[in-house]
């Protein structure tokens, strides 16, 4: 069972460059969200599919496009890519209802030069 | 906006102490909490949620409490060991699909 998984690992960038992050989780989960970390900032909410089909703005959507694909994948696009994204960006996935345990990615660490 | 916050930002302990982590947050109003450890360079691994009807759930060596009427919840570990050492985060759900992180507390134990 591989959870949620994040694809590339680690990437550079130079500014003004596209890339797409992709997501895919095996567990049949309806909610799938991109996060940021970076430190002393904690994790901010990028965007977030509440099911197939839908995405909402979260707390920081500025810069970046997502595609809900279908109910698996769920990718985050950089269209011109800038310093202050360099960060740690984490998927992550929830099923519906106050038991839903939210489940995360290994992470993808981009660095914008 | 909910905000959470976990005090101390950073805990070393001797091999072997129970110690509580401690989470608070200002809206009472939530779906859930759940508790996360996170190693160097690596994602979040869900340790235990604790819904809005519940007051504690117990894993292992880990317990943790939820008191909504004062916004704080606890993550209890006992018999604390090295490989515990990571930093471990609470979110909390108010409501729909938004989660809000504290910025965690790092852990170290001693051998």
């Amino acid at each position: 069972n591989a959870g949620v998984t994040q694809t590339p690992k680690f990437q550079v960038l130079k500014t003004g460059q596209s890339m797409t992050l992709q997501c895919a989780q095996d567990m049949n989960h309806n909610s799938m969200y991109w996060y940021r970390q970076d430190p002393g900032m904690g994790l901010r909410l990028i965007y977030y599919s509440a099911s197939e089909g839908t995405t909402d703005k979260g707390e920081v959507p500025n810069g970046y496009n997502v595609s809900r694909l279908n109910k698996r994948e769920f990718s985050l696009r950089l269209e011109s890519a800038a310093p202050s994204q360099t960060s740690v960006y984490f998927c992550a996935s929830n099923r519906l209802g106050e038991a839903g345990e939210l489940f995360f990615g290994e992470g993808s660490r981009l660095t914008v030069l | 906006k909910q905000e959470v916050t976990q005090i101390p930002a950073a805990l070393s302990v001797p091999e072997g102490e129970n110690l509580v982590l401690n989470c608070s947050f200002t809206d009472s109003a939530i779906y859930n909490l759940q508790w996360f450890r996170q190693d160097p360079g690596k994602g979040l691994t869900s340790l235990l949620l604790i819904q809005s009807s519940q007051r504690e759930q117990t894993s292992g060596r880990l317990n943790a409490s939820l008191d909504k009427s004062s916004g704080r919840s606890t993550l209890y570990i006992a018999a604390s060991q090295p490989g515990d050492s990571a930093t471990y985060l609470c979110a909390v759900r108010p409501s729909g699909n938004q989660f809000y992180f504290g910025t965690g507390t790092s852990l170290t134990v001693i051998p």
